[in-house]
């Protein structure tokens, strides 16, 4: 059972518009909820993180909001640029599975200039 | 911020053969360190936990006589896998944990092709 669903499965954006991935849990207790960014032949590298206790958290040109009452949390990349292109992976943990990640399938976007 | 290295970064051996891939923290002590394996085009899939001192936790699977996980100081984990088939080669990532953060930091990953 996939704990964390995510959509799109792919996405190609323009050049400086905004790239938006979305994420759905079941899971209440999950309380923690990172993004990680992966190229090719690279290991992930955490993006940004959110926890519940917020409904937005922005880093430069990411932005997390977070839907409690509906299980929902989304990446914004505002002012897509290629160099942005790369998989990434929303994730949820929580204290009771000893902080394991459980991880979306994944989004591969692609900034076309 | 904290810092995760993967040796070696590529491998490729003979059927039969085991292979020892090292995962280190370099400025921070992990508590906690995971296994993923990665397939082409597709999620991360946890193989075991390891902490600090303690035996590993494999996830459903995941067979702890291939997979040797030893994590015997707070910056160091080792998976070893013996031998190996070709049907065992994918990309093979470490993360790490403090007790302070409870993100994970992930290594570069390692490359295994076995022939």
């Amino acid at each position: 059972q996939q704990q964390v669903k995510q959509s799109p499965q792919s996405l190609i954006v323009q050049k400086g518009g905004i790239s938006i991935i979305n994420c759905a849990y079941e899971n209440t207790a999950f309380d923690y909820f990172p993004w990680y960014q992966q190229f090719p032949g690279k290991g992930p590298a955490l993006l940004i993180a959110i926890r519940p206790d917020v409904s937005e958290k922005k880093e430069g040109r990411f932005t997390i909001s977070f839907n409690k009452s509906a299980k929902q949390f989304s990446l914004h990349i505002m002012d897509s640029q290629p160099g942005d292109s790369a998989t990434y992976f929303c994730a949820a943990s929580s204290p009771n599975t000893g902080n394991q990640f459980y991880f979306g399938t994944g989004t591969s976007l692609t900034v076309i200039p | 911020g904290a810092v995760v290295s993967q040796h070696p970064s590529w491998v490729i051996c003979k059927s039969g053969t085991s292979v020892k891939i090292e995962c280190r923290s370099l400025d921070f002590q992990a508590t906690t360190m995971f296994w993923y394996r990665q397939f082409p085009k597709q999620s991360l899939m946890l193989m075991a936990t390891s902490n600090e001192g303690s035996k590993a936790t494999y996830e459903q699977g995941v067979e702890k006589d291939k997979f040797l996980i030893n994590h015997a100081s707070l910056t160091l984990s080792t998976l070893t896998v013996t031998s190996a088939h070709p049907e065992d080669s994918s990309f093979y990532i470490c993360s790490a944990s403090d007790r302070v953060a409870e993100t994970q930091y992930f290594g570069p990953g390692t490359r295994l092709l076995v022939l």
